[in-house]
């Protein structure tokens, strides 16, 4: 199957600064790549869907200015962190879809992130 | 407002039993069910995908069956191990829209 390569898998940072966070499609053109944020032992919740070169679609509740997306390319898809605070400390995923297969998405192996 | 709901929410079982997860949908008109592996810290790992116009896929162990007309998914698992321990996730993949709809999840334990 398709491969999505996330990165980093984890992250600890002081809390202010901001983070970034890459996910990359490895052999498929990603036109649509999509952010999920878990809390511990709760389900996936989408923050947002951005399709190459357009911003991105944000979730209701989700700060648009907090989470910074950019998918300028392809094959890559940008999730940046602002000024993040301990309350951000969470683990997110990226997912990919293809224009083939549009109703099929790919997932990355997500990042922990743990804001101090 | 389409939701999945999964029961339950978390299940422990002795090695060798066979077993049936929940996933249940709102929304009938959904184009696909998929179920995902979760272990803990982990990404997500694709189990079983199931096309509205089909009723069932089985990988090994696993089965999967859908039923749109009363909103139902059901992940079984055959001759369970330890190994199979983890968060089973079901999503269900609506075209209005074009997001995965995720339920919460059952955590399963398997106990040697």
């Amino acid at each position: 199957g398709a491969v999505v390569s996330q990165h980093p898998s984890r992250v600890i940072c002081k809390s202010g600064t901001s983070v970034k966070i890459e996910c990359r499609s490895l052999d498929f053109q990603a036109t649509t790549m999509f952010w999920y944020r878990q809390f511990p032992k709760q389900s996936l919740m989408l923050m947002a869907t951005s399709n190459e070169g357009s911003k991105a679609t944000y979730e209701q509740g989700v700060e648009k200015d907090k989470f910074l997306i950019n998918h300028a390319s392809l094959t890559l898809s940008t999730l940046t962190v602002t000024s993040a605070h301990p309350e951000d400390s969470s683990f997110y995923i990226c997912s990919a879809r293809g224009a083939l297969a549009k109703n099929i998405q790919y997932f990355g192996a997500g990042t922990r992130l743990s804001v101090l | 407002k389409q939701e999945v709901t999964q029961i339950p929410a978390a299940l422990s079982v002795p090695e060798g039993e066979n077993l049936v997860l929940n996933c249940s949908f709102t929304d009938s008109a959904i184009y696909n069910l998929q179920w995902f592996r979760q272990d803990p810290g982990k990404g997500l790992t694709s189990l079983l995908l199931i096309q509205s116009s089909q009723r069932e896929q089985t990988s090994g162990r696993l089965n999967a069956s859908l039923d749109k007309s009363s909103g139902r998914s059901t992940l079984y698992i055959a001759a369970s191990q330890p190994g199979d321990s983890a968060t089973y996730l079901c999503a269900g993949y609506y075209n209005q829209g074009g997001k995965l709809i995720f339920g919460q999840g059952t955590e399963l334990s398997v106990k040697p």
